[in-house]
């Protein structure tokens, strides 16, 4: 069972927007910043959000992350085929004094 | 262009051990953190543990499942982080990924993964 919890799954349809939830505690999210990651399938993951909301270069701004307290979200605007992935969110966790990944949403594109 | 390779992996009886290499290039290693991260057949990420910059004393954290068991350790003359993992588990079976990370006073920006090595730990 994963430190951090995310819907095992996620669907929509090509151009809809898509949100997958991330939901953590006060030692994980609620004081450290969050990543997301794009695992497409057979490859590495790929960082997508950190930061809790920023873009590394290359990435389309129709992803976007935003946190809230212990809570963080993933936005997928504009869907499109080629989202079809997994996605983890992370983060540090203070009392475990590591990191800690979200069990990982698999994103299906209708 | 950035490069990160994992080598080291392969088929080991439980109770042995084997040392996972990590060669980079391309960026400022010796500014990275390098993690590890393994990913068991079908199933999600997860952290094993990260060594920081000899600027930050290459401090080394672990996840509880190793702790005692892997070694995390770089030579930043070689470009290079090592993973060694003794008394090997059956559930320690997974692919190994190296991820070179730079990181700034508040968050890290960057994140180089490499494409993962296989360990599988089997009689």
């Amino acid at each position: 069972q994963s430190v951090l919890t995310q819907p095992p799954s996620a669907s929509g349809t090509p151009g809809q927007r898509v949100t997958i939830s991330c939901s953590g505690s006060r030692s994980n999210i609620g004081s450290n910043y969050v990543y997301w990651y794009q695992q497409l399938p057979r490859t590495a993951p790929k960082l997508l959000i950190y930061g809790n909301n920023q873009r590394p270069s290359g990435v389309p701004d129709r992803f976007s992350g935003s946190k809230s307290g212990t809570s963080a979200s993933l936005a997928i605007s504009g869907l499109r085929s080629e989202d079809e992935a997994d996605y983890y969110c992370a983060a540090w966790d203070d009392s475990l004094s590591g990191r800690v990944f979200g069990g990982g949403t698999k994103l299906t594109v209708l | 262009e950035v490069q990160v390779v994992e080598s080291g992996g392969g088929l080991v009886q439980p109770g042995g051990s084997l040392k996972l290499s990590c060669a980079a290039s391309g960026f400022a290693f010796s500014g990275s953190a390098i993690h590890w991260v393994r990913q068991a057949s079908g199933k999600g990420l997860e952290w094993v543990g990260r060594i920081k910059r000899k600027a930050a004393s290459s401090a080394t954290a672990y996840a509880a499942s190793v702790k005692g068991r892997f070694t995390l350790s770089r030579d930043d003359s070689k470009n290079t982080a090592y993973l060694e993992m003794n008394t090997l588990k059956i559930e320690d079976t997974a692919v190994y990924y190296c991820v070179a990370r730079l990181c700034g006073d508040a968050y890290c920006y960057s994140d180089y993964w490499g494409q993962g090595t296989l360990v599988t730990v089997s009689s």
